[in-house]
Formats: structure tokens, C-alpha cells, sequence
């Protein structure tokens, strides 16, 4: 199965700033099929990005997502007091699905 | 609007049959390309999927569960069932289903709001 590295682990950053967020697939992730979810404490993930660099819907366009391959990024262009939280990338190019561990957004 | 519940046991013991169902509303299980599909997330751990089922009655399951898992739907209930065998207190987690839309790969733009189970004597 394919295992996803995320990395930081934590990052800290004010609102305002850029925050870039990775993802690293031990096999390259066929078809760029890879989802990133926003969660926050004591709710369900919500899906930010498909296909790589796609926006769900109703997604701000302050989110974006690139890579291809084995590395991807998720970046938030200017932070929200709403955009703390933990973020996960998911492929879903190979079987079976597997999930990042995460990356905690915190304020500085 | 999609919306999807999940309903079970808060609490079961070591070896016993934990059975949640997922009930959902704005979409039908009958039709082509969408799924419904399992995840967990233990306290404070990273998201796991567990299995799968799709509107053909095609179902997928975690290869290193697989063993344990059982995935079935009800159409006409608009309900998903999934039961797990021989519990354990490493399976203490919340239990989430979700909405895999079509056409291509399985991913999940809907989710309930989980349901946390403890595993414990």
C-alpha cells in the first residue's frame, strides 16, 4: 500500500501568512488522484481539494493544491482565524485508499 | 442536500460483534458510481479507512482488516451496515461514514458527524 508523509507535523503561523503544507507518497499516486481534508477538534474532515489541485465545492479560493507523482502541496495563500486546524492528504490512485497523519496548523 | 448519520453502540466489550449503521439522505445508494464507505479515527490519531460498498454492491474492505469487516446496504432503508467482529480496545475510535460521489476514484465529499466507540470490559 502506498504510505503518506506529511510534513511538518505542526506548523506554527499567524493569520496573514502563506502556510504550505506536504505530502509525500512512497509510490507515485497514479492519476494525481490525491484529496487533501481540512478537520477541526470534535468535527468530520471536510474535503478541500480533489484531484490534486481541483476545490470542492464551496471551497475558498485562498486554498489551492499542486504535485503530481510522489509530492504534493497543499497552500493556504493568506490565513483565516477559521483556517487552524489539522489538514490530511488522502490518495485514492491505488488500492486500498490510505490517509496522511496529518499536519496540525496552529497559531503562533 | 446530503446528509448521513451514524448509529450504533457507544460502548462494547473485548470479543464482541460491534454493528454501526449509517443512514443517509439526498442521494440513493442505487445510483450508478456512488458509494458509501467507512473511516475510523482513534482519540487523537490519524483517519483509517475501513471499507467500502458502491451502488453495484461491489464492496472493498482495509486488506489489514478485512478478516473482521462486513459492509452490506439497504436501499429502500437508504441505511449501510457495518459490522466488525471480535472487538479489541485498540478498535476504540470514532466511526465515520461518508459519501464516495462518482465517477472516478474513492474519495468522500460528505461524512457524518461520527460516532465514538469504546472498546472495554
Amino acid at each position: 500500500e502506498i504510505v503518506l508523509t506529511q510534513s511538518p507535523a505542526t506548523l506554527s503561523l499567524s493569520p496573514g501568512e502563506r502556510a504550505t503544507l506536504s505530502c509525500g507518497a512512497s509510490q507515485s499516486v497514479s492519476s494525481s488522484y490525491l484529496a487533501w481534508y481540512q478537520q477541526k477538534p470534535g468535527l468530520a474532515p471536510r474535503l478541500l481539494i480533489y484531484d490534486a489541485s481541483s476545490r470542492a465545492t464551496g471551497i475558498p479560493d485562498r486554498f489551492s493544491g499542486s504535485g503530481s507523482g510522489t509530492d504534493f502541496t497543499l497552500t493556504i495563500s493568506r490565513l483565516e482565524p477559521e483556517d487552524f486546524a489539522v489538514y490530511y492528504c488522502q490518495q485514492y490512485g491505488s488500492s486500498p485508499i490510505t490517509f496522511g497523519q496529518g499536519t496540525r496548523l496552529e497559531i503562533k | 442536500q446530503i446528509t448521513l448519520k451514524e448509529s450504533g453502540p457507544t460502548l462494547v466489550k473485548p470479543t464482541q460483534t460491534l454493528t454501526l449503521t449509517c443512514t443517509f439522505s439526498g442521494f440513493s445508494l442505487s445510483t450508478s458510481g456512488v458509494g458509501v464507505g467507512w473511516i475510523r479515527q482513534p482519540p487523537g490519531k490519524a483517519l483509517e479507512w475501513l471499507a467500502l460498498i458502491y451502488w453495484d454492491d461491489d464492496k472493498r474492505y482495509s486488506p489489514s482488516l478485512k478478516s473482521r469487516l462486513t459492509i452490506t446496504k439497504d436501499t429502500s432503508k437508504n441505511q449501510v451496515v457495518l459490522t466488525m467482529t471480535n472487538m479489541d480496545p485498540v478498535d476504540t475510535a470514532t466511526y465515520y461514514c461518508a459519501h464516495r460521489p462518482p465517477p472516478d476514484g474513492v474519495l468522500f465529499d460528505y461524512w457524518g458527524q461520527g460516532t465514538l466507540v469504546t472498546v472495554s470490559s
